[in-house]
């Protein structure tokens, strides 16, 4: 069974500083897909970025990247130069197969909830 | 572009009720799936529609049920309510083409709590 395991529950960060949230999926599908979304206060899931399983670089957007590292099952979010406004819950989600007729649904790991200081 | 709608945002309703969520995609986008958020279980996914069909299906009972319509609109219901029903409801839609990563959208929610 597709597993994503996130194991830092909360994470503190200065602000201007750099932070990595860390995630760990398991499958033994070859083809999969990886996303990281925002969840602040308000509820909405907000999407960061995507990773492949085939891509060969690193995803980037603007002040998140993606560190995939296949062989160890990980895909770390990298945010660089934190801003007050990035304190939120943050989840990893996997890509399940995608069966006949659907385009497969999201595993969503626990979350960590990154506070930004001041 | 407006992005997904869901309604109501808050919802109090009492054990053995129902209840019916509301969502609209954006436009364009003719996949939508549903999804409990608890804090003890996280996110799990409820079910998806495309093209008014449910193509997938997770591992809740039968009271909870949904629908597409044809302008890609849907609703789920929660018949028979429990306590443990009590949890933030999230819509999502996709275009779902062959190009997209598969990107989900998702609505601020419906928050239900069940006394």
């Amino acid at each position: 069974a597709q597993k994503i395991t996130q194991t830092q529950p909360g994470m503190f960060v200065q602000e201007k500083e750099a932070v990595t949230l860390d995630c760990t999926y398991d499958t033994s599908d070859p083809s999969y897909g990886l996303f990281w979304y925002k969840q602040p206060s308000s509820g909405e899931m907000i999407f960061l970025i995507y990773q492949g399983s085939y891509d060969q670089q690193n995803a980037t957007e603007g002040r998140y990247s993606l560190n995939f590292q296949k062989a160890r099952k990980s895909a770390n979010l990298v945010i660089s130069a934190s801003q007050l406004g990035d304190s939120a819950m943050y989840f990893c989600a996997m890509r399940e197969v995608n069966y006949g007729g659907s385009q497969g649904n999201l595993i969503f790991g626990k979350g960590t909830k990154l506070s930004v200081k001041p | 572009k407006a992005g997904v709608t869901q309604t109501p945002r808050y919802l109090i309703k009492t054990r053995g009720q129902q209840v019916t969520l509301s969502c609209s995609p954006i436009s364009g986008h003719r996949s939508v799936s549903w999804y409990q958020q608890t804090p003890g279980q996280g996110l799990q996914f409820l079910f998806e529609y495309f093209s008014e069909t449910q193509r997938n299906k997770g591992n809740f009972p039968g009271r909870f049920s949904g629908r597409q319509f044809s302008n890609s609109r849907s609703e789920m219901n929660v018949s028979t309510l429990e306590l443990g029903d009590s949890a933030l409801y999230l819509c999502a839609s996709s275009p779902w083409t062959s190009t997209d990563t598969g990107e989900l959208f998702f609505g601020e929610g419906s928050r239900l709590t069940v006394l």
